[in-house]
């Protein structure tokens, strides 16, 4: 069965700083991996996906993340954070073509401090 | 091109009372996916519909059912409402033009509270 792990349930930075969120996975094939944000009463927003390729994606406002087999993780960077970034952050692993589902980790949320 | 939309945004409700979300897609994609969020369970997947047969169920019991329309408008509806399904319920649709690489996009969701 497919996983995700995120140990970190609540993260504090400064604005200016850079960020690193955890997430790690578990899951018997080739994962397809995503990270969503969540603002407070709102859907959530895709950020950035992994199919394959490049192991280092580029998503949107300034987020990255690594793909990186051996740990089965994929922790999503920004060099400098934004007062704006502050929200829940989602990593979730996708199944197989054919299988929709999502399995969501239990989310970071982010408080940026001035 | 509009995103995922869900009616009704909010509705309180009371025990034993049913309820039923609407989401329409954006516009060209077939696939929706219906998923329950809350404090302490976290995001859950509830059921996948795809040209208007449900692929996909998670592990939620009978009373919470979907179903898919010709234009890929879904709903869901959950019988004998409970305490326990107070929730922000999320809809995503995604195209499927390429099955390997898709991407679901999420509505602002239907905050449900159950009196």
């Amino acid at each position: 069965a497919q996983s995700v792990t995120q140990p970190d349930i609540h993260i504090t930075v400064s604005e200016g700083a850079s960020l690193e969120l955890r997430c790690n996975y578990s899951y018997g094939a080739t994962p397809y991996l995503f990270w969503y944000v969540q603002s407070p009463g709102q859907g959530l927003q895709l950020l950035l996906k992994y199919f394959s390729g490049d192991t280092l994606v580029q998503g949107i406002k300034g987020f990255e993340a690594e793909f990186k087999r051996s740990q089965s993780s994929f922790n999503l960077r920004k060099p400098s954070v934004h007062w704006s970034d502050a929200a829940e952050y989602f990593c979730a692993v996708g199944g197989l073509a054919g299988n929709e589902k999502l399995t969501f980790g239990t989310g970071t949320r982010l408080t940026i401090i001035p | 091109k509009a995103g995922v939309t869900q009616t009704p945004r909010y509705l309180i409700k009371t025990r034993g009372q049913q309820v039923t979300l609407s989401c329409s897609p954006i516009s060209g994609h077939r696939s929706v996916s219906w998923y329950q969020q809350t404090p302490g369970q976290g995001l859950q997947f509830l059921f996948e519909y795809f040209s208007e047969t449900q692929r996909n169920k998670g592990n939620f019991p009978g009373r919470f059912s979907g179903r898919q329309f010709s234009n890929s408008r879904s709903e869901m509806n959950v019988s004998t409402l409970e305490l326990g399904d107070s929730a922000l319920y999320l809809c995503a649709s995604s195209s499927l033009r390429a099955r390997a690489t898709d991407t679901q996009y999420f509505g602002p969701g239907t905050r449900l509270t159950v009196l």
